[in-house]
């Protein structure tokens, strides 16, 4: 499973473009990139997921560049809200055929929006 | 309604004490999981299922035992072995053709007293 990697922390304003960005450098040929949002006290919630190019949906868009090692999650016009830990995810779509699919999430990225 | 039912939210338990949650789901889904989660941390996988009666340790297994008679069930069950058992704890579902797009229950706090 490829390994991700994204910012600790990011602080922004209200009705500001946030732009999260995750490095997945060993993503492999047929992975998938998924973001997922995290309040205090819930799991995780799916936002978005694309596999290149771009992929826009209600609430967000995801940018893939053509070599597919990192993307960029962006949250337009963000709110007190949208202030939650963001988690990037990487695997395959496939179905495994006798084996797992582990779903590893790494640390996120705590996003505090102020007023 | 359909989707991922954890119980209970709150539990506390007495040192030497095993306690079992509980995770249920409607969505026909295959593969399960348990993640841990500490305070001001990320996800870290327990345990996960992906078919009936078969599951795998995932990266922090140890103190925890799990079972999987049903296909819509998937309990936990923390033994007095794991030293340090005070977190949130999350149980999610996968349709196996889904890739990575999981569903997670609402979490169990558990505290040991």
């Amino acid at each position: 499973l490829a390994k991700t990697t994204q910012p600790i922390s990011m602080d922004s304003y209200e009705g500001q473009e946030v732009n999260i960005t995750c490095s997945h450098n060993n993503i492999a040929t047929n992975d998938y990139i998924t973001w997922y949002q995290q309040f205090p006290s819930q799991g995780p919630r799916f936002i978005i997921q694309g596999y290149k190019t771009k992929v826009t949906n209600e609430v967000a868009s995801l940018f893939i560049p053509a070599d597919r090692k990192s993307s960029t999650l962006s949250l337009p016009r963000v709110s007190l809200s949208d202030t939650a830990v963001y988690y990037c995810l990487v695997g395959d779509k496939a179905l495994f055929s006798g084996g797992y699919n582990k779903l590893i999430f790494g640390a996120g990225t705590r996003l505090a929006v102020h007023p | 309604d359909g989707g991922i039912t954890q119980s209970p939210k709150y539990l506390f338990r007495k040192e030497g004490q095993n306690v079992t949650l509980s995770c249920e789901q409607n969505l026909n889904h295959d593969a399960m999981y348990w993640y841990r989660q500490d305070p001001g941390q990320g996800l870290r996988l327990i345990y996960y299922s992906q078919i009936v009666n078969d599951f795998q340790k995932g990266d922090i297994a140890e103190g925890y035992s799990v079972s999987r008679e049903k296909k819509e069930s998937f309990p936990l069950t923390v033994t007095s072995a794991q030293k340090n058992p005070t977190a949130f704890y999350l149980c999610a579902s996968r349709a196996l053709e889904s890739g990575n797009t999981i569903y997670f229950g609402e979490g169990s706090w558990l505290t040991v007293v």
